[in-house]
């Protein structure tokens, strides 16, 4: 069954430094990976996606993760934190022909100080 | 504007009270879907729907009720609510049953049981 680890509950960083969030993936075919960030009091958006078109995927407000099939890993990073990134980001991978249904991550809280 | 939209948003209710939460999209997708989100466990999948009149279990189904009669609306009810269905339900929808479509979400509902 497929399962998805977030290391870090909450990470903190100060302004302008890199984000680097954790995301672990265990899945018995090729996955699809998602990272999804939740502003307060709002809706999932999504992020970026991996469908291995490319390990290297870029998405929305400078944020990119690098899917490694050896490590297993989906890290979502970017260089420069700015005061808006702070939200609750969700990394998510779709199950064995199921579709589009997801196995979501339990979420890291992104604090950013000044 | 393309969107999923929930009502109510926020709701407080008694034990045992029946209640319904609606969810509607403008965007014709086949696929939608209800979630709850508890703090560290991410978001879980409660119900699924493929397509009008189709629809199936997610991964904690129990105490919950869905119904898909037309392709934009797929209200979550509950028949008899419990203090532990206290939770942030979204409801989700995808153009296709494909594991590489992302999901679209709503704002979420904020369910209290007392």
């Amino acid at each position: 069954a497929q399962s998805v680890t977030q290391l870090g509950s909450h990470v903190s960083v100060s302004e302008g430094a890199l984000v680097l969030l954790r995301c672990n993936y265990s899945s018995s075919v090729p996955p699809y990976l998602f990272w999804y960030v939740q502003y307060p009091n709002q809706g999932l958006q999504l992020l970026l996606k991996y469908t291995s078109a490319a390990t290297l995927v870029k998405g929305i407000n400078g944020f990119e993760a690098e899917f490694k099939k050896s490590e297993t890993s989906f890290h979502l990073t970017k260089p420069s934190a700015h005061m808006s990134d702070a939200a609750e980001y969700f990394c998510a991978v779709t199950r064995n022909n199921a579709g589009n249904m997801l196995t979501f991550g339990g979420g890291t809280r992104l604090m950013v100080k000044p | 504007e393309a969107q999923v939209t929930q009502n109510p948003r926020y709701l407080i209710t008694v034990t045992g009270k029946k209640l319904t939460v609606t969810c509607s999209q403008n965007m014709n997708h086949e696929y939608m879907s209800w979630y709850r989100q508890d703090p560290g466990l991410g978001l879980r999948q409660i119900y699924y729907s493929m397509n009008v009149e189709v629809t199936d279990k997610g991964d904690v189904p129990e105490g919950y009720k869905v119904s898909r009669k037309e392709k934009r609306n797929f209200p979550l009810i509950l028949e008899s609510p419990s203090p532990n269905q206290t939770s942030l339900y979204f409801c989700a929808s995808s153009p296709r049953q494909q594991p590489s479509y992302e999901q679209y979400f709503g704002p979420g509902t904020r369910l209290t049981v007392t």
